[in-house]
């Protein structure tokens, strides 16, 4: 199996500012990396596909590069809906597998 | 738009089958791409279940060995989830979603889920 290692795993943070979060493969997974927001009691939602595609209807204040082994989400400029959890998650194999979460809570 | 919706009982008595359902609208899952199943146990993480294809081709996660089947009715417009043997472990949100078959197949849409519990 791939295993998907985020860090941190939890991050305070205020409104306005900029919050990196980094996502790493145990082997290459080439751009085959995905992104989703997960709200408590709500459906996680697909932020950015192929490493740095934004998926349509979401804020241009959300980035993702990356390739291989090591890649990021960056969010700039925090607003208030941000705060969640954020999960990376690889289909380069299809034994798909999803990183452990980081936690983004406000300051 | 798509739309999925999971369903099935809430609570199951351990060594027994889970079976749920997701019905999905706005889309023919007769037309392709793959649908698959995801998790979220109580204070942890996603967790990929499996996943299906209307040709055929399945997938599952080997840490559950086994124990899952996932299928597709055409007739129905439906994708199930079966899970047998389950313990308190298997306690969870169950969440079906659409896998989108180009790019780097995300999840792209996902039913609002659905709980359940895992009973001695």
């Amino acid at each position: 199996d791939i295993q998907m290692t985020q860090s941190p795993s939890s991050l305070s943070a205020s409104v306005g500012d900029r919050v990196s979060i980094t996502c790493r493969a145990s082997q290459s997974i080439s751009t085959y990396l995905n992104w989703y927001q997960h709200k408590p009691g709500k459906a996680p939602k697909l932020l950015i596909h192929s490493t740095g595609r934004l998926q349509s209807g979401v804020p241009s204040r959300f980035s993702g590069s990356g390739s291989g082994t090591e890649f990021t989400l960056t969010i700039t400029h925090l607003q208030p809906e941000d705060f969640a959890t954020y999960y990376c998650q690889q289909s380069y194999s299809p034994l798909i597998t999803f990183g452990q979460g980081t936690r983004l809570e406000i300051k | 738009q798509v739309q999925l919706q999971e369903s099935g009982p809430g609570l199951v008595k351990s060594s027994e089958t889970l079976s749920l359902t997701c019905d999905v609208s706005g889309y023919s899952i007769s037309s392709g791409y793959y649908w698959g199943w995801i998790r979220q146990p109580p204070g942890k993480g996603l967790e990929w279940i499996g996943s299906n294809s209307h040709s055929g081709n399945t997938y599952d996660n080997p840490s559950l060995k086994s124990r899952v089947t996932i299928s597709l009715d055409t007739s129905k417009n439906q994708v199930s989830l079966k899970l047998r043997s389950v313990t308190a472990a298997d306690t969870a949100v169950y969440y079906c979603a659409r896998l989108r078959g180009s790019g780097s197949w995300p999840f792209d849409y996902w039913g609002q889920g659905t709980l359940v519990a895992v009973s001695s």
